[in-house]
């Protein structure tokens, strides 16, 4: 596609309830990045997925949070026994081929609330 | 690990006034440098990026920033602010054999008419 696409934009869920979150990076991108934003707080590096190589999961902040990149494109990151500190809006990124100087395209985010 | 500094969370400016916001970043070897803008309800968007060579760096709307190794800054400027400059402005740097970017805290610009 033409830009890296999240879904869905908004979610409201309960406290304890397992949450997915999409996304679909840039045709050919190969590498893709998670990020949390949480308020006043910047953006905090969740994981790294570049071609079939192993994620650099280091920056899941619990065993709660997974994710996973099916054929080389799509992402899903998913949140299990949601609790109300993990509000915040998760922004997905592609790159050409890892970091290497090409910076980020972001997608536009999805706000998730734990209520 | 890198990390950045953006020491100015908000900054309100007059329209077509000139304005500055502040990057430092840790200190390494070489590293590449980002500023990403974000405008309300959006995701980020790279204004410029500073790899290697020259170090004043131009990027889209106007913006310009400068890299200066031995103050380990990267501040971003615009002579001539627009309202349309209102945003959340985020600097980020790596070190060229990193995986992924470090976020400052962000700066939010706030152009007064």
């Amino acid at each position: 596609g033409a830009g890296v696409s999240q879904s869905p934009s908004n979610k409201v869920t309960e406290k304890g309830k397992d949450v997915e979150l999409r996304c679909d990076p840039i045709s050919g991108h190969t590498a893709l990045y998670w990020y949390r934003q949480s308020l006043g707080q910047g953006l905090e590096f969740l994981i790294y997925f570049q071609g079939n190589s192993a994620p650099d999961k280091s920056g899941l902040p619990s065993d709660r949070f997974s994710a996973e990149r099916t054929g080389g494109s799509v992402s899903t990151l998913t949140i299990q026994r949601t609790q109300q500190e993990d509000s915040a809006v998760y922004l997905c990124a592609s790159s050409l081929a890892g970091l290497r100087g090409h910076g980020y395209t972001f997608g536009s985010g999805t706000r998730l609330t734990v209520v | 690990a890198q990390s950045v500094t953006q020491l100015d969370s908000q900054v309100p400016v007059f329209e077509e006034a000139p304005v500055e916001l502040r990057c430092n970043y840790s200190s390494s070897v070489s590293v590449y440098l980002f500023w990403y803008v974000q405008y309300p309800n959006q995701g980020l968007q790279l204004l410029l990026k500073y790899l290697s060579g020259s170090t004043l760096v131009k990027g889209i709307n106007g913006f310009e920033a400068e890299f200066n190794k031995s103050q380990t800054s990267f501040h971003l400027r615009k002579p001539s602010v627009h309202i349309s400059d209102t945003a959340e402005y985020f600097c980020a740097v790596s070190d060229p054999g990193a995986n992924n970017l470090f976020f400052g805290t962000g700066t939010r610009l706030t152009v007064i008419p």
